[in-house]
């Protein structure tokens, strides 16, 4: 049992349009993000949720939304994909407490042409 | 924003050397973390290092937290071909909850 899981694995997708990548997780943690790993770059905080309906920017958040309506989902949202946008995002979870560390997704490897 | 440097980005070297790679920051880290990822998958969690000085060893890899707590290291003694990855430090500043992660060590080991 994976604890958390990410959907689609792959998407290739047009310029312009929206997206939504999935992030699923079966532990019942409070904390989730989004990240996206790009070569040279590491991984960069989109968005966070501390709860639901609780999220915040992280330091690459343009074009970008994510939503939380239940402790075990944070969906990520490309409003209008780009080019730029491609990327393999990776979606984590935590407890919040004290040295805990985070538990990642499989990631989502996404192309926009 | 805090940034934490890694060294060197790749390292390419034969099964049986020892290896070092390094976290550096400018900032003083609440508690700092090394991550190992495999291609096709999302970081793993090694070890969480917390005191100034500290030292843990993981069978082959020894971690180790600098005394102001601004930089880490991990040592690989004798590297085999399943240590290859991406390997990444990631550290927690003040009583926060978020973690910044460095750019990686892209290691290969060859047999």
């Amino acid at each position: 049992d994976a604890g958390i899981t990410q959907s689609p694995r792959h998407k290739v997708t047009e310029t312009g349009t929206p997206v939504t990548l999935r992030c699923h997780q079966t532990e019942n943690h409070r904390y989730m993000y989004w990240y996206r790993q790009d070569p040279g770059h590491g991984l960069r905080l989109i968005h966070y949720s501390y709860g639901v309906k609780d999220t915040d920017k992280g330091e690459v958040s343009d074009g970008y939304s994510v939503s939380r309506s239940k402790t075990e989902d944070f969906l990520l949202t490309l409003e209008s994909a780009t080019s730029s946008q491609t990327s393999v995002y990776f979606c984590a979870i935590s407890t919040g407490t004290g040295t805990q560390g985070y538990t990642f997704g499989s990631g989502t490897r996404l192309t926009v042409v | 924003t805090q940034l934490l440097e890694q060294s060197p980005q790749f390292l390419s070297i034969q099964e049986g050397e020892n290896l070092t790679v390094y976290c550096n920051s400018s900032s003083v880290f609440s508690s700092l973390q090394w991550y190992r990822q495999e291609p096709g998958e999302g970081p793993v969690l090694l070890v969480t290092v917390v005191t100034g000085g500290e030292v843990k060893k993981l069978k082959r890899l020894t971690f180790q937290f600098g005394d102001a707590r601004k930089d880490s290291s991990l040592h690989i003694t004798a590297a085999q071909p399943g240590d290859t990855g991406l390997y990444l430090c990631a550290g927690k500043y003040n009583a926060g909850n978020m973690l910044t992660f460095g750019g990686g060590t892209r290691l290969m080991v060859k047999p």
